[in-house]
């Protein structure tokens, strides 16, 4: 089946340490997008990236790194310089071109800091 | 500023009823795109309609329909005789031509569908 896998679904950290949330397509989409939401509110866009090897910041990137060396891949690293990581965290994928390319979701990861 | 804007509290809908969740948003861009997304409980975001910004007809599909009033710029998703799966947050979302792919999301509305 095509679609989008994120590992784990939860995850919980101590403050002061990195962790990586793994997103993994099967739907051999260009574009990848990392998103954070926080209860009671709408997402907010972390990076994404178009293309194999290049990303942007989106919104909110201070305290997270990508990186996108494969295609179906594009690991997230929240590192201990977020303050808040404490949220329910998505990644999608969509072809780039057309407006109308809708953005595919994977489960989302739930990271509890401690 | 805001691009997307979802004001209304949570929505309580009879099933069988019809409910409208309004969005309006705002964009210098003349070519744009708008979608609805469903996110129930359990956190996964569902595609549900799209509407181009020089798309003539109103978008539809199955049970979704999109009023789409351009000179308002509203986006108002219209779910007709709704359903207990129905409950659910709903999003609105808007992609700009010159947006690089980028989606912005409004707050979303709640939405409980009882029986």
């Amino acid at each position: 089946d095509g679609g989008i896998t994120q590992s784990p679904k939860y995850l919980f950290r101590k403050e002061g340490q990195n962790v990586t949330l793994s997103c993994e397509q099967n739907l051999n989409h260009d574009a990848m997008y990392w998103y954070r939401q926080d209860p009671g509110q709408g997402l907010r866009l972390i990076y994404y990236s178009q293309i194999v090897n290049d990303f942007q910041k989106g919104d909110i990137a201070e305290g997270y790194s990508v990186s996108r060396e494969k295609k179906e891949s594009f690991p997230l690293t929240v590192t201990s310089a977020q303050k808040n990581p404490t949220a329910f965290y998505l990644c999608a994928s969509s072809l780039t071109g057309p407006l109308y390319n809708e953005q595919f979701f994977g489960p989302g990861t739930r990271l509890t800091v401690l | 500023a805001q691009k997307i804007t979802q004001t209304q509290p949570g929505m309580f809908v009879q099933e069988k009823e019809a409910v409208t969740l309004d969005c309006t948003y705002d964009t210098s861009d003349p070519s744009y795109g708008l979608f609805w997304y469903k996110q129930p409980s359990s956190g996964e975001m569902i595609f549900l309609i799209y509407q181009g910004s020089y798309d003539q007809q109103n978008a539809t599909e199955g049970r979704y329909s999109l009023n789409f009033q351009k000179a308002r710029k509203s986006a108002n998703l219209v779910i007709s005789a709704s359903q207990l799966g129905d409950s659910a947050m709903y999003f609105c979302a808007m992609r700009e031509d010159y947006g690089n792919n980028r989606l912005a999301f409004g707050k979303g509305n709640q939405v409980v569908v009882i029986p």
